[in-house]
């Protein structure tokens, strides 16, 4: 098994510019999330899914979307890139909601 | 919001020794965990406890569920040069509510002195 798969590994975009973060599990997980780790803020929950179809916002939301429409893959797409959101992504999945997370490698985002 | 106090933020120690850190709120949480982060890499879960007072070892680790609730403690016996990395405690709020209650520490740094 792969676990959870996140592509690309590092992103340079420009401000305004728009892109996906992939992220991919093999594992039938129902829970996925996306957070964010910013130097001495730890790891901040963006959104998060408990099953196809089913999205939610966690706590730093704004400037980006997500949807769910295969177990397997829970995509984030930044929407007008922001410095404000240079920073390394990861996406999680859990079988239930134990907290016990599988998370991936990262993506390491810099917005110029 | 909810926030858990994880303390302390970093520390160095000589190889050897024991470590401890440990994690605090004013929230009562029904599981805490323990994930390792190695530089570069994600965090991996270590340990997970489900009750109160609940004391469990993973190898040279030890983490205990605190008795009100509010707290945590990692400790790590003997430390090596591959204990170094990043340890975040997470305490979940409600059990098979939604995955939003998750919280994390901000994150202990450890690093080794050969």
């Amino acid at each position: 098994n792969a676990g959870v798969t996140q592509t690309p590994k590092f992103q340079v975009l420009k401000t305004g510019q728009s892109m996906t973060l992939q992220c991919a599990q093999d594992m039938n997980h129902e829970y996925m999330s996306w957070y964010r780790q910013d130097p001495g803020m730890g790891l901040r929950l963006i959104h998060y899914s408990v099953g196809a179809g089913i999205t939610d916002q966690g706590e730093v939301p704004n400037g980006y979307n997500v949807s769910r429409s295969t177990t397997e893959d829970f995509p984030l797409r930044l929407l007008s890139a922001a410095p404000s959101q240079t920073s390394v992504y990861f996406c999680a999945s859990s079988f239930s909601n134990t907290g016990e997370l599988f998370f991936g490698e990262g993506s390491r985002l810099t917005v110029l | 919001g909810q926030q858990l106090n994880q303390s302390p933020q970093s520390m160095f120690i000589q190889e050897g020794e024991d470590v401890s850190m440990n994690c605090t709120s004013s929230s009562i949480f029904n599981t805490w965990l323990w994930y390792k982060q190695d530089p570069g890499e994600g965090p991996v879960l270590l340990i997970a406890l489900y009750k109160a007072g609940e004391l469990t070892s993973n190898g040279r680790l030890t983490a205990q569920f605190g008795i009100t609730r509010k707290d945590s403690f990692l400790n790590i016996s003997a430390s090596i040069p591959s204990d170094v990395g990043i340890y975040f405690c997470a305490g979940l709020l409600n059990y098979g509510g939604s995955q939003g209650n998750l919280i994390f520490g901000k994150g202990t740094k450890l690093s080794v002195k050969p």
